[in-house]
């Protein structure tokens, strides 16, 4: 069972900044967050993931809270391109698979 | 540096033929992993492997599927029968190791379609 738990959906306006929320309340010490979405019709695609410390890359920022319980990704401004399903998971250090909850629907309307 | 492929993209089979999805990993990956989608749901992880290794296979059907990542060429995800049910689509990923510190790469998909 996916130990993450996201809102089932969100909206946001073109070019607005999105924080999509997600809780890991049982997360462990050598536990990955890893972010990924899904665009309709295509295969799931990696954003970024993160231990401890806030991550940045060109597609969007992790912010991950102190007590690692909560993480926030983080679309600095959102495009009619960012709608998705978007997947927080937990991975373990010397884990495998991942394991897909439902994920956020994000709806961004122009 | 291509990515992650698969072929065919689409595939129809009747009831009862055999289904070969392959997969070929990005350059310098040796773990791959299969996912399912069955429509309107989430995905479903079905087998991880190395080069020549099973290494987890806890989410594959116990009859009819079977995977396989051999020493030379792409790993190839092989389903037997298929049936109905089995219409959906199959996703494969590949990462330079297991673990948490590296992302995955996945694929386009294939879709499977049984009729």
């Amino acid at each position: 069972d996916a130990k993450t738990t996201q809102p089932n959906s969100m909206e946001s306006n073109e070019e607005e900044p999105v924080h999509l929320p997600c809780n890991h309340s049982t997360i462990s010490g050598t536990d990955y967050i890893h972010w990924y979405r899904q665009l309709p019709s295509q295969g799931p695609e990696y954003v970024i993931h993160g231990l401890t410390s806030n991550v940045n890359n060109r597609m969007a920022s992790l912010a991950i809270a102190e007590d690692r319980k909560s993480s926030t990704l983080i679309l600095h401004r959102a495009t009619l391109r960012d709608a998705a399903v978007y997947y927080c998971i937990l991975r373990e250090l010397r884990g495998g698979k991942l394991i897909f909850g439902q994920g956020t629907e994000l709806s961004v309307k122009p | 540096n291509a990515g992650v492929m698969q072929n065919p993209r689409h595939l129809v089979r009747r009831r009862g033929q055999e289904a070969r999805l392959r997969c070929s990993p990005m350059k310098g990956h040796s773990h791959v992993y299969w996912y399912r989608q069955l429509p309107e749901e989430g995905l479903k992880f079905m087998v991880y492997l190395q080069k020549e290794n099973i290494i987890d296979e806890s989410g594959m059907p116990k009859e009819r599927f079977s995977a396989e990542f051999p020493k030379e060429g792409p790993s190839i995800l092989r389903i037997q029968q298929v049936v109905r049910g089995d219409s959906a689509a199959y996703f494969c990923a590949s990462s330079p190791l297991g673990g948490g510190l590296y992302g995955y790469t996945f694929g386009s998909g294939t879709r499977l379609t049984v009729v």
